[in-house]
């Protein structure tokens, strides 16, 4: 079965350089969830999107900007990166249907030097 | 106070056993309940839900939920050694359908 991709998998970048993180949803999935996971830390809630439209936002920091295209896909944009903000961020996909389980990407490990 | 809580082990169990795994939350309006499984680098990976108060079984899980003792807890029989990751419990509330996520219980299934 189909899976969420995300793209790159590795991104190396220098503070206060900028970063753009793609992922594309499962096959019909419509809604698009951002997540970044510190080291030895739980996912974070970042963003979501339904529809091309801001769904839910979490602890998403001011630098950070995200969207949804209109073929589902979505895209974190992230400026002024700061050293802490090397993680791993993972997309997550699913539809509005039954409990609208997450079903997560491989991730893109960010790591800013 | 997490909204979600785990302990974070390690738990060590035999090849064979049973794996215990325990969450409680804090907010009494959760709606959905979730179990992920994570290696280490690796994704979140979706092995059980759960909505309503009782058992659900899945092969060799089982999740089991009180909402009113706020707990859900996950049972794996038969533990194998590629069972030994993370697991993470995780809720959706009224707020929206994001995973609140509790901070893993590391299992380690013995051979």
């Amino acid at each position: 079965a189909a899976g969420v991709i995300q793209s790159p998998r590795h991104l190396i970048k220098e503070k206060r350089e900028t970063a753009t993180l793609k992922c594309y949803p499962i096959p019909r999935h419509d809604t698009v969830y951002w997540y970044q996971q510190g080291p030895g830390q739980d996912p974070q809630f970042l963003i979501s999107f339904y529809e091309k439209m801001q769904s839910d936002k979490g602890s998403i920091p001011d630098r950070f900007s995200a969207q949804q295209f209109s073929d589902y896909h979505s895209e974190l944009n992230m400026s002024s990166l700061e050293l802490g903000d090397s993680a791993l961020y993972f997309c997550a996909s699913s539809t509005r249907t039954g409990l609208y389980e997450q079903y997560f990407g491989p991730g893109t490990r960010l790591t800013v030097t | 106070q997490k909204e979600v809580e785990q302990n974070s082990g390690p738990l060590s169990v035999p090849e064979g056993a049973i794996a215990s795994l325990n969450c409680t939350y804090s907010d009494r309006g959760s709606q959905s309940f979730f179990w992920y499984r994570q290696y280490s680098g690796k994704s979140p990976e979706l092995i059980m839900f759960i909505y309503s108060n009782g058992d659900k079984e899945d092969g060799r899980f089982t999740a089991q939920l009180n909402k009113a003792s706020q707990y859900v807890s996950l049972l794996i029989r038969d533990s194998q050694p590629s069972d030994s990751a993370t697991y993470l419990c995780a809720v959706t509330g009224n707020a929206g359908n994001m995973l609140t996520f509790g901070g893993g219980t590391r299992l380690m299934v013995k051979p």
